[in-house]
């Protein structure tokens, strides 16, 4: 079945230890998103990719990178991680016309920072 | 900037009795799109509904219907004859115009009693 992947389903990493999130999607969206979300609140956008164009979200820190090497691909890099990142990180994908079939979302992966 | 929110943040329904979760938003725009998100405790974030706002009828997925009022701003959901696998929280969530992005609400925790 076509769907969105992340790996690791779980991820604990040390704070100020650089930690890759990643998230495959065999659906051939051109768009990806990435989401934090923390526990009870709704799920903030990071930044997204619109094919291979990088559209970062204004409040999202510079401590957050991503990488799509390919359509299929989609990488968050945290550089540093604080206690404050601890979160779940959600990726996401659409067709370019969002509204016409909405997200289709991995399961998450919940990070945790020691 | 387009606003969304979910003024009950917890709600509980008896096994087999309706509920109707309440969502409002902002927006300019007069072409948008409204969802409505599930996400049970396994995390992955589901597709229930959703609403083009030039449709007046309003959309039904089984037992799940909505209610769209456009000059309002009000977007409910209404869950007919719940069952325990309801449980879950839901988001509502609206893309609009040209913006392929979606902005979603904080959430609506739903417990179904048996």
């Amino acid at each position: 079945d076509a769907m969105v992947i992340q790996n690791p389903r779980y991820q604990v990493t040390q704070f100020g230890k650089p930690v890759t999130l990643s998230c495959s999607q065999t659906l051939n969206h051109n768009v990806m998103y990435w989401y934090q979300q923390k526990s009870s609140q709704a799920p903030k956008l990071l930044f997204h990719y619109y094919d291979k164009d990088f559209n970062n979200e204004a409040d999202t820190p510079d401590n957050f990178q991503s990488r799509r090497p390919n359509t299929s691909f989609c990488f968050l890099d945290i550089r540093s991680p604080g206690l404050g990142d601890a979160a779940m990180y959600l990726c996401a994908t659409s067709r370019e016309e969002a509204g016409v079939s909405g997200y289709t979302f991995g399961s998450g992966t919940r990070l945790t920072v020691v | 900037a387009q606003t969304v929110t979910q003024s009950q943040p917890e709600m509980s329904v008896q096994e087999a009795e309706t509920v109707t979760l309440s969502c409002t938003y902002d927006t300019s725009e007069s072409d948008y799109y409204l969802f409505w998100y599930k996400q049970p405790p396994s995390r992955q974030m589901i597709l229930v509904i959703r609403q083009e706002a030039y449709k007046q009828q309003n959309a039904t997925e089984n037992r799940f219907s909505v209610n769209f009022q456009k000059a309002a701003k009000s977007f409910s959901l209404k869950i007919s004859d719940s069952q325990l696998g309801d449980a879950a929280m839901y988001f509502c969530a609206y893309s609009g115009g040209s913006n392929y992005k979606l902005t979603f609400g904080k959430g609506t925790l739903l417990t179904v009693n048996p």
